[in-house]
């Protein structure tokens, strides 16, 4: 069983309607919460940062943590064709020993048709 | 903020030759970067962690003889493929860690490598 879950999609919703994305993870010592969005060819970009449980919203994304379910969410509002991209979730513990090493889901892809 | 570039973005070369992949952070300090490697349609693998001043410390099952890392200084880390057969062929990304945070991670644009 991967450490964390993600459904790779494809997600294709039409332009202006909100992409809910999620993933599941198994390791409760995760603290800190990630979204990257990627475009083909490109490096990921970091899009939100969260830390611990709770919501966090910037612009169009809202990235949620609920760590008692071990579940977290972003979601795209008035998504455009430009959000057409992978999503990737990634998380880690956030202890030295870690090295600040990322656990990735496997990425959704994600259409947004005109 | 929080750029990192690769060079070169994309390189093809002859089995067993060595090509090497600079990693820099252009407007931040890193003391530690990541190395990845990307096949289509697949996430990233971490491959090492590179830390200034000190050894890698490479994945399981990643070779450490073929896949060198040096990080000389806390903006550049390199990547060298030595020996690099087609099975190489791969997109290999980095990342830098900002030194005063945790574990955020900015990525560099990547670099396509194909081995022919």
């Amino acid at each position: 069983q991967k450490e964390v879950e993600q459904d790779p999609g494809p997600l294709s919703v039409p332009e202006g309607a909100i992409v809910s994305l999620n993933c599941t993870y198994s390791n409760s010592a995760f603290q800190y919460f990630m979204w990257y969005r990627q475009y083909s060819r490109k490096g990921p970009e970091l899009l939100m940062y969260t830390y611990s449980s709770g919501n966090k919203e910037d612009g169009r994304f809202t990235a949620q943590v609920d760590k008692s379910s071990k579940y977290i969410s972003l979601f795209i509002r008035d998504s455009q064709p430009s959000d057409s991209a992978t999503y990737l979730c990634a998380m880690s513990g956030g202890t030295t020993d870690s090295w600040g090493k990322l656990q990735f889901g496997a990425g959704t892809q994600v259409v947004v048709t005109p | 903020g929080a750029v990192v570039s690769q060079h070169p973005s994309w390189v093809i070369c002859k089995s067993g030759t060595s090509v090497k992949i600079e990693c820099r952070s252009l407007d931040f300090q890193a003391t530690t970067m990541f190395w990845y490697r990307q096949f289509p349609k697949q996430s990233l693998m971490l491959m090492a962690t590179s830390n200034e001043g000190s050894k890698a410390t490479y994945e399981q099952g990643v070779e450490k003889d073929k896949f060198l890392i040096n990080h000389a200084s806390l903006t550049l880390s390199t990547l060298t493929v030595t020996s690099a057969h087609p099975e190489d062929s791969s997109f290999y990304i980095c990342s830098a860690r900002l030194a005063q945070s945790t574990d955020t991670q900015y990525f560099g644009p990547g670099t396509r490598l194909t081995v022919l």
